[in-house]
């Protein structure tokens, strides 16, 4: 039964770039959120995707952005990168058609921004 | 007020005491709760969900009070292996989670 995927475990990008993670929800799972987690805090929530459509967002800026795919995998963009976006990118995953189920997480992406 | 407050401890314990971890929540339409584990520099890992009638896991205990509008985790008995970053979060429907900051435990031997 194969867990939350993610990719790449570790990157290093350049303050304006723009950086491009991935992530394949669990074996049966359709919903899949992202998370971002600076050192020292709980994650963040960023947005939660289902049928392929941005469901909920949280309180990030636009330069945060996302997609899921007909199989349920997604990806998180994020634009114009800074320095304060360094930080763990969680994708966590669900079955999605109600509320209050409970998430999984993948390993992460760990970003840095220099 | 955050959303979702924890203390952030540490707490250093010895191996075998029992140690009680509360997290408090300012939405009263939060309609599930859950106590994640994570270990330094990995991704959290389901402890337990929370009921309103309480339930246990081993030597873990979680309880809700609606009311008053907190979560608690107890864990008895601690091992070595208990020491991690204790994570409570709630879900304010439909579907957004709030993570607290997260308490980190230390059993000492």
């Amino acid at each position: 039964d194969a867990g939350v995927t993610q990719s790449p475990t570790h990157l290093i990008k350049t303050r304006g770039q723009q950086v491009t993670l991935r992530c394949s929800p669990k074996s049966g799972h359709d919903t899949v959120s992202w998370y971002q987690q600076a050192l020292g805090q709980g994650p963040q929530f960023i947005f939660q995707y289902y049928e392929e459509e941005e469901r909920q967002r949280g309180n990030f800026p636009d330069r945060f952005s996302g997609h899921q795919f007909p199989n349920y995998s997604s990806e998180l963009n994020v634009n114009a990168l800074l320095l304060g976006d360094s930080a763990l990118y969680l994708c966590a995953s669900s079955l999605g058609a109600s509320s209050g189920n409970t998430i999984y997480f993948g390993e992460g992406s760990w970003l840095t921004v220099v | 007020r955050k959303e979702v407050e924890q203390d952030p401890g540490p707490f250093n314990v010895p191996e075998g005491a029992t140690v009680a971890f509360n997290c408090t929540y300012s939405n009263s339409a939060s309609q599930s709760f859950f106590w994640y584990r994570q270990d330094c520099r990995k991704e959290p890992k389901l402890l337990m969900s929370v009921y309103s009638s309480g339930n246990e896991d081993g030597r873990f205990t979680a309880q809700l009070n609606r009311a008053s509008q907190y979560i608690s985790l107890l864990i008895r008995d601690s091992k070595l292996s208990d020491s991690a970053t204790y994570l409570c979060v709630v879900n304010i429907p439909p579907y957004k989670y709030i993570f607290g900051t997260g308490t980190r435990l230390k059993v000492l031997a």
